[in-house]
């Protein structure tokens, strides 16, 4: 158990459809990281927010959002969806905004657009 | 954009082999960090190299950042099963729209006994 919580860990949904994924970070840090991973494309960054605030922000489409909450818990809104959508979708945590000392990885979320 | 090209892609291996995988790029990264990551798993990271030069070890694994900080190898000596997994190496880009880290696409390795 890394410590970085993602539910849920599956997800099917069709097309057009809308979800949310959830990321409580590890205890201790502030920042969270959004990441998408393809087969293809391997781990792309979509986002990151710091103590609430967005900090970076990567090639995360419109159809796209986050947030983090005062809990520093963070949900990834993902609309529209269509079947390129379909990936791995991780959240890592940070102490510090900058990641110096590595990331937590969640287990991630599968996600599965039909 | 910066890139971080990985090689091999795939590598298949006995038990007892040694091995070594690259990371490069054209950019310079203030530090550079290896990931594992295991099917169904996130990553998890091995180490974090800093300093051009600079090599760390961790048992059988050796890591090393290139004197220019643009690229890294990971030597694995007499590899073993339980090393089988995606090697990921990532650079630590401060700033900018691509976020922190920007990472390779990785090695996968597998170790048969």
């Amino acid at each position: 158990d890394s410590g970085v919580t993602q539910t849920p860990k599956h997800l099917i949904t069709a097309t057009g459809q809308r979800v949310t994924l959830r990321c409580s970070p590890r205890s201790g840090d502030l920042s969270v990281y959004w990441y998408q991973q393809s087969l293809d494309q391997g781990l792309q960054f979509l986002i990151q927010y710091y103590n609430g605030e967005e900090r970076a922000k990567g090639n995360i489409l419109e159809r796209f959002s986050a947030q983090q909450f005062p809990d520093l818990h963070s949900e990834l809104n993902l609309s529209s969806l269509e079947l390129g959508d379909s990936a791995l979708y991780f959240c890592a945590s940070s102490v510090s905004s900058g990641g110096t000392y590595g990331y937590t990885f969640g287990s991630g979320t599968r996600l599965t657009v039909v | 954009t910066q890139l971080l090209e990985q090689s091999p892609q795939f590598l298949s291996i006995q038990e007892g082999e040694n091995l070594t995988v690259y990371c490069n790029s054209s950019s310079v990264f203030s530090s550079l960090q290896w990931y594992r990551q295991e099917p169904g798993e996130g990553p998890v990271l091995l180490v974090t190299v800093v300093t051009g030069g600079e090599v760390k070890k961790l048992k059988r694994l050796t890591f090393q950042f290139g004197d220019a900080r643009k690229d890294s190898s990971l030597h694995i000596t007499a590899a073993q099963p339980g090393d089988t997994g995606l090697y990921l190496c990532a650079g630590m880009n401060y700033g900018g729209s691509q976020g922190n880290l920007i990472f390779g696409k990785g090695t996968k390795l597998s170790v048969k006994p």
